[in-house]
Protein backbone atom coordinates (compact mmCIF):
# COMPACT_ATOMS: atom_id res chain seq x y z
CA UNK A 1 0.00 0.00 0.00
CA UNK A 2 1.22 3.93 -0.11
CA UNK A 3 1.96 3.87 -3.31
CA UNK A 4 2.86 7.49 -5.10
CA UNK A 5 2.94 7.64 -8.59
CA UNK A 6 4.42 10.51 -11.29
CA UNK A 7 4.17 10.98 -14.29
CA UNK A 8 6.47 11.79 -16.87
CA UNK A 9 9.41 9.61 -15.23
CA UNK A 10 11.48 11.75 -17.09
CA UNK A 11 10.99 14.89 -20.28
CA UNK A 12 12.98 16.83 -22.52
CA UNK A 13 11.50 20.29 -23.54
CA UNK A 14 12.74 23.46 -25.09
CA UNK A 15 13.79 26.23 -23.01
CA UNK A 16 10.28 28.56 -22.92
CA UNK A 17 8.01 25.95 -23.03
CA UNK A 18 5.64 24.64 -20.41
CA UNK A 19 5.71 21.06 -18.70
CA UNK A 20 3.46 19.69 -16.54
CA UNK A 21 4.34 16.83 -14.03
CA UNK A 22 1.27 14.70 -12.28
CA UNK A 23 1.45 13.49 -9.17
CA UNK A 24 -0.81 10.70 -7.86
CA UNK A 25 -1.78 8.82 -4.82
CA UNK A 26 -2.79 5.22 -6.03
CA UNK A 27 -4.33 3.34 -3.08
CA UNK A 28 -5.01 6.14 -0.38
CA UNK A 29 -6.34 9.86 -0.20
CA UNK A 30 -3.88 12.55 0.55
CA UNK A 31 -5.14 15.69 1.98
CA UNK A 32 -1.41 17.41 1.59
CA UNK A 33 0.99 17.16 -0.99
CA UNK A 34 4.51 18.11 -1.42
CA UNK A 35 6.55 18.89 -4.49
CA UNK A 36 10.34 18.86 -3.86
CA UNK A 37 13.56 19.17 -6.32
CA UNK A 38 16.45 17.78 -6.08
CA UNK A 39 19.51 18.54 -8.01
CA UNK A 40 22.76 16.57 -8.63
CA UNK A 41 24.41 15.28 -5.87
CA UNK A 42 22.27 17.53 -3.39
CA UNK A 43 19.47 16.70 -0.77
CA UNK A 44 15.78 17.19 -1.55
CA UNK A 45 14.73 21.30 -1.06
CA UNK A 46 10.87 21.52 -0.52
CA UNK A 47 9.29 23.56 -2.84
CA UNK A 48 5.80 23.76 -1.67
CA UNK A 49 2.61 21.97 0.35
CA UNK A 50 -0.12 21.93 -1.64
CA UNK A 51 -3.46 21.31 0.67
CA UNK A 52 -6.18 19.84 -1.73
CA UNK A 53 -9.04 22.93 -2.70
CA UNK A 54 -6.93 25.57 -1.87
CA UNK A 55 -3.88 27.42 -2.53
CA UNK A 56 -0.23 25.97 -2.52
CA UNK A 57 2.30 27.01 0.15
CA UNK A 58 5.22 27.98 -1.62
CA UNK A 59 8.94 27.81 0.24
CA UNK A 60 10.79 30.99 0.50
CA UNK A 61 12.49 31.22 -2.89
CA UNK A 62 10.07 29.54 -4.86
CA UNK A 63 8.47 31.42 -7.55
CA UNK A 64 4.56 30.85 -7.73
CA UNK A 65 4.02 32.16 -10.87
CA UNK A 66 6.99 29.75 -12.07
CA UNK A 67 5.83 26.82 -10.46
CA UNK A 68 1.91 26.49 -10.59
CA UNK A 69 0.91 24.06 -8.52
CA UNK A 70 -3.10 22.22 -8.78
CA UNK A 71 -4.05 19.98 -6.17
CA UNK A 72 -7.38 19.47 -7.29
CA UNK A 73 -8.47 16.07 -5.75
CA UNK A 74 -7.58 13.97 -3.14
CA UNK A 75 -5.15 11.10 -5.49
CA UNK A 76 -3.98 13.94 -7.72
CA UNK A 77 -1.31 17.00 -7.88
CA UNK A 78 0.40 18.64 -10.62
CA UNK A 79 3.06 20.85 -11.16
CA UNK A 80 3.57 22.88 -14.09
CA UNK A 81 7.27 24.64 -14.58
CA UNK A 82 6.23 27.28 -17.20
CA UNK A 83 8.38 29.10 -19.81
CA UNK A 84 11.33 26.00 -18.46
CA UNK A 85 14.78 27.48 -18.95
CA UNK A 86 17.98 25.51 -18.42
CA UNK A 87 18.51 26.43 -14.90
CA UNK A 88 14.96 24.50 -13.87
CA UNK A 89 16.63 21.45 -15.12
CA UNK A 90 16.37 19.05 -11.95
CA UNK A 91 15.15 15.86 -10.87
CA UNK A 92 11.27 17.00 -9.24
CA UNK A 93 9.61 14.76 -6.26
CA UNK A 94 6.54 14.71 -5.15
CA UNK A 95 5.46 12.70 -1.83
CA UNK A 96 1.96 12.70 -0.04
CA UNK A 97 0.46 12.62 3.11
CA UNK A 98 -2.74 10.16 3.61
CA UNK A 99 -5.95 11.26 5.27
CA UNK A 100 -5.17 8.80 7.96
CA UNK A 101 -1.77 8.42 8.08
CA UNK A 102 0.67 8.47 11.08
CA UNK A 103 1.61 11.95 12.01
CA UNK A 104 4.44 13.04 9.47
CA UNK A 105 4.36 10.17 7.56
CA UNK A 106 5.46 11.14 3.50
CA UNK A 107 5.22 8.49 0.75
CA UNK A 108 7.67 9.47 -2.11
CA UNK A 109 6.49 9.37 -5.30
CA UNK A 110 9.83 7.90 -7.95
CA UNK A 111 10.76 11.25 -9.37
CA UNK A 112 10.76 13.26 -12.83
CA UNK A 113 13.49 13.26 -14.74
CA UNK A 114 13.28 17.20 -16.18
CA UNK A 115 15.98 18.53 -18.66
CA UNK A 116 15.74 21.90 -20.67
CA UNK A 117 17.63 22.64 -23.77
CA UNK B 1 17.01 27.85 11.34
CA UNK B 2 16.10 24.68 11.21
CA UNK B 3 18.92 22.23 9.40
CA UNK B 4 20.15 18.94 9.53
CA UNK B 5 23.54 17.66 8.29
CA UNK B 6 25.55 14.48 8.40
CA UNK B 7 28.73 14.00 9.73
CA UNK B 8 29.92 11.57 6.49
CA UNK B 9 29.22 12.39 2.72
CA UNK B 10 30.52 8.77 1.91
CA UNK B 11 30.81 5.62 4.01
CA UNK B 12 32.25 2.50 2.10
CA UNK B 13 31.87 -0.72 3.57
CA UNK B 14 32.39 -4.69 2.64
CA UNK B 15 29.74 -6.88 2.27
CA UNK B 16 28.97 -8.62 5.49
CA UNK B 17 30.05 -5.85 7.85
CA UNK B 18 27.74 -3.34 10.21
CA UNK B 19 27.01 0.14 8.93
CA UNK B 20 26.87 3.09 10.65
CA UNK B 21 25.34 6.59 9.03
CA UNK B 22 24.89 9.22 11.56
CA UNK B 23 23.15 12.74 11.16
CA UNK B 24 23.20 15.76 13.93
CA UNK B 25 20.04 18.48 13.92
CA UNK B 26 19.93 21.38 15.16
CA UNK B 27 16.08 22.06 15.93
CA UNK B 28 15.71 20.80 19.53
CA UNK B 29 12.17 21.08 19.38
CA UNK B 30 12.01 18.46 16.53
CA UNK B 31 9.63 15.45 17.67
CA UNK B 32 9.65 13.17 14.94
CA UNK B 33 12.60 11.88 12.56
CA UNK B 34 12.95 9.25 9.71
CA UNK B 35 15.56 7.73 7.70
CA UNK B 36 15.13 7.34 3.87
CA UNK B 37 17.27 5.59 1.57
CA UNK B 38 17.79 6.89 -1.73
CA UNK B 39 18.84 5.23 -5.09
CA UNK B 40 20.02 6.09 -8.22
CA UNK B 41 17.36 7.92 -10.38
CA UNK B 42 14.21 7.13 -7.67
CA UNK B 43 12.73 8.64 -5.01
CA UNK B 44 13.15 8.70 -1.59
CA UNK B 45 12.34 5.12 0.27
CA UNK B 46 11.13 5.13 3.75
CA UNK B 47 13.52 2.76 6.20
CA UNK B 48 12.56 3.14 9.27
CA UNK B 49 11.70 6.54 12.15
CA UNK B 50 11.07 7.29 15.64
CA UNK B 51 10.20 9.65 17.81
CA UNK B 52 11.63 12.08 20.45
CA UNK B 53 10.22 10.14 23.32
CA UNK B 54 12.29 7.43 21.82
CA UNK B 55 16.45 6.57 21.83
CA UNK B 56 16.32 3.37 19.70
CA UNK B 57 14.06 1.71 17.41
CA UNK B 58 14.29 -1.48 15.36
CA UNK B 59 13.80 -2.86 12.31
CA UNK B 60 14.85 -5.44 9.93
CA UNK B 61 18.65 -4.88 10.08
CA UNK B 62 18.47 -1.77 10.72
CA UNK B 63 18.20 0.43 14.26
CA UNK B 64 17.88 4.50 14.29
CA UNK B 65 19.53 5.77 17.70
CA UNK B 66 18.26 9.43 18.81
CA UNK B 67 20.53 11.44 21.32
CA UNK B 68 18.59 14.09 21.95
CA UNK B 69 21.31 15.55 24.63
CA UNK B 70 23.62 16.31 21.87
CA UNK B 71 21.07 15.92 18.91
CA UNK B 72 22.34 13.63 17.10
CA UNK B 73 20.63 10.50 14.52
CA UNK B 74 22.19 7.49 14.01
CA UNK B 75 21.08 4.27 11.99
CA UNK B 76 22.93 1.35 12.06
CA UNK B 77 22.74 -1.31 8.89
CA UNK B 78 23.24 -4.77 9.88
CA UNK B 79 25.12 -7.35 7.84
CA UNK B 80 25.24 -4.83 4.97
CA UNK B 81 24.43 -5.65 1.22
CA UNK B 82 25.49 -4.86 -2.00
CA UNK B 83 21.71 -3.44 -2.38
CA UNK B 84 22.10 -1.71 0.61
CA UNK B 85 23.78 0.90 -1.73
CA UNK B 86 22.50 4.09 -1.36
CA UNK B 87 21.86 7.59 -0.06
CA UNK B 88 20.86 7.81 2.81
CA UNK B 89 19.11 11.12 4.25
CA UNK B 90 18.10 11.56 8.06
CA UNK B 91 14.93 14.25 7.78
CA UNK B 92 13.01 15.71 10.58
CA UNK B 93 9.58 16.79 11.07
CA UNK B 94 9.50 20.93 11.69
CA UNK B 95 7.28 23.23 13.83
CA UNK B 96 3.68 22.00 13.32
CA UNK B 97 4.74 18.97 11.84
CA UNK B 98 4.23 19.92 8.36
CA UNK B 99 7.32 20.27 6.33
CA UNK B 100 9.86 17.67 6.39
CA UNK B 101 13.65 19.21 6.66
CA UNK B 102 16.32 16.77 4.51
CA UNK B 103 19.60 16.47 5.55
CA UNK B 104 22.47 16.43 3.10
CA UNK B 105 22.65 12.61 2.54
CA UNK B 106 25.46 10.02 3.34
CA UNK B 107 26.18 7.88 -0.12
CA UNK B 108 27.05 4.54 1.33
CA UNK B 109 28.79 2.19 -1.27
CA UNK B 110 29.04 -1.58 -0.12
CA UNK B 111 32.20 -3.30 -2.33
CA UNK B 112 31.44 -7.07 -2.43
Amino acid sequence: GAVVSQHPSWVICKSGTSVKIECRSLDFQATTMFWYRQFPKQSLMLMATSNEGSKATYEQGVEKDKFLINHASLTLSTLTVTSAHPEDSSFYICSARSVRGVLGTQYFGPGTRLTVL
Amino acid sequence: GESVGLHLPTLSVQEGDNSIINCAYSNSASDYFIWYKQESGKGPQFIIDIRSNMDKRQGQRVTVLLNKTVKHLSLQIAATQPGDSAVYFCAEIGTGFQKLVFGTGTRLLVSP
